[in-house]
C-alpha cells in the first residue's frame, strides 16, 4: 500500500517570501514522487518528478522537491514567492517499474499575499 | 499540442438522470485514469484502464456508476441513476505505456451539479 500525507490544508505567505509545502509518502516499494498544481477551474499539472534519480529535483516555475528516505519526505520549496503561484498543490505517489495506482494527497491551498 | 479532452466541461441535471461523460486520451496513451474531485473527500481514484481493460474500479460506487474504453481514443464514465451527492469535479488523465515514469496528463474536468 502506498499513501502520501500533506501537512496543512492552507499556507500563506507573503510575496518574496520561501514556499515550503511538506509531504510525507509511506510505500512498501521504492517510490515515484510527484508533485502537480491545479490552478483554479483547470486540471492537474505536472510541477515536478522523483523518479530515482537525483534526489534534489527541479521542476518548472522555480519549484524544487528534495527526497530524503530517511526522513520518508518530499517536501516542495521556492525561494520566493509570486502572485502567480498561487493555487492549490498536489502530492502524489506511485509504485516504481511501470504504472500502477497513482495515489494523491489531499492538497495544500497556497496563498501569496502581496 | 496534445493534450486530454473532456466533455461537457459543465453539467446540471436532476436527480435520476442519466449523465455520461467523455475523454479523449492524448494519443498513444494507453492508460486512462478517471479522478473524482470534491472538497470534502479531495482527489479520488474511481477506475483506471490499461490498453482498454479495466484494471482497477474499487473507488467507484458499481449500482450506479461504470467505466468503459469503446476503442482507444475514447473512455467514458456514466453514472445511472445521478444523485445530488455525486456533484463533483470529474477528471479524466492519460499515461503512456509501462515502464514510463509515472506522470500523469489531465484533462480540463467535468463539473457535475446534480439537483
Amino acid at each position: 500500500a502506498q499513501s502520501v500525507t500533506q501537512l496543512g490544508s492552507h499556507v500563506s505567505v507573503s510575496e518574496g517570501a520561501l514556499v515550503l509545502l511538506r509531504c510525507n509518502y509511506s510505500s512498501s516499494v521504492p517510490p515515484y514522487l510527484f508533485w502537480y498544481v491545479q490552478y483554479p477551474n483547470q486540471g492537474l499539472q505536472l510541477l515536478l518528478k522523483y523518479t530515482s534519480a537525483a534526489t534534489l529535483v527541479k521542476g518548472i516555475n522555480g519549484f524544487e522537491a528534495e527526497f530524503k528516505k530517511s526522513e520518508t519526505s518530499f517536501h516542495l520549496t521556492k525561494p520566493s514567492a509570486h502572485m502567480s503561484d498561487a493555487a492549490e498543490y498536489f502530492c502524489a505517489v506511485t509504485s516504481s517499474g511501470g504504472y500502477q495506482k497513482v495515489t494523491f494527497g489531499t492538497g495544500t491551498k497556497l496563498q501569496v499575499i502581496p | 499540442d496534445a493534450r486530454v479532452t473532456q466533455t461537457p466541461r459543465h453539467k446540471v441535471t436532476e436527480m435520476g438522470q442519466e449523465v455520461t461523460m467523455r475523454c479523449q486520451p492524448i494519443l498513444g496513451h494507453n492508460t486512462v485514469f478517471w479522478y473524482r474531485q470534491t472538497m470534502m473527500q479531495g482527489l479520488e481514484l474511481l477506475a483506471y484502464f490499461r490498453n482498454r481493460a479495466p484494471l482497477d474500479d474499487s473507488g467507484m460506487p458499481k449500482d450506479r456508476f461504470s467505466a468503459e474504453m469503446p476503442d482507444a481514443t475514447l473512455a467514458t464514465l456514466k453514472i445511472q441513476p445521478s444523485e445530488p451527492r455525486d456533484s463533483a469535479v470529474y477528471f479524466c488523465a492519460s499515461a503512456p505505456g509501462q515502464g514510463a515514469s509515472g506522470e500523469l496528463f489531465f484533462g480540463e474536468g467535468s463539473r457535475l451539479t446534480v439537483l
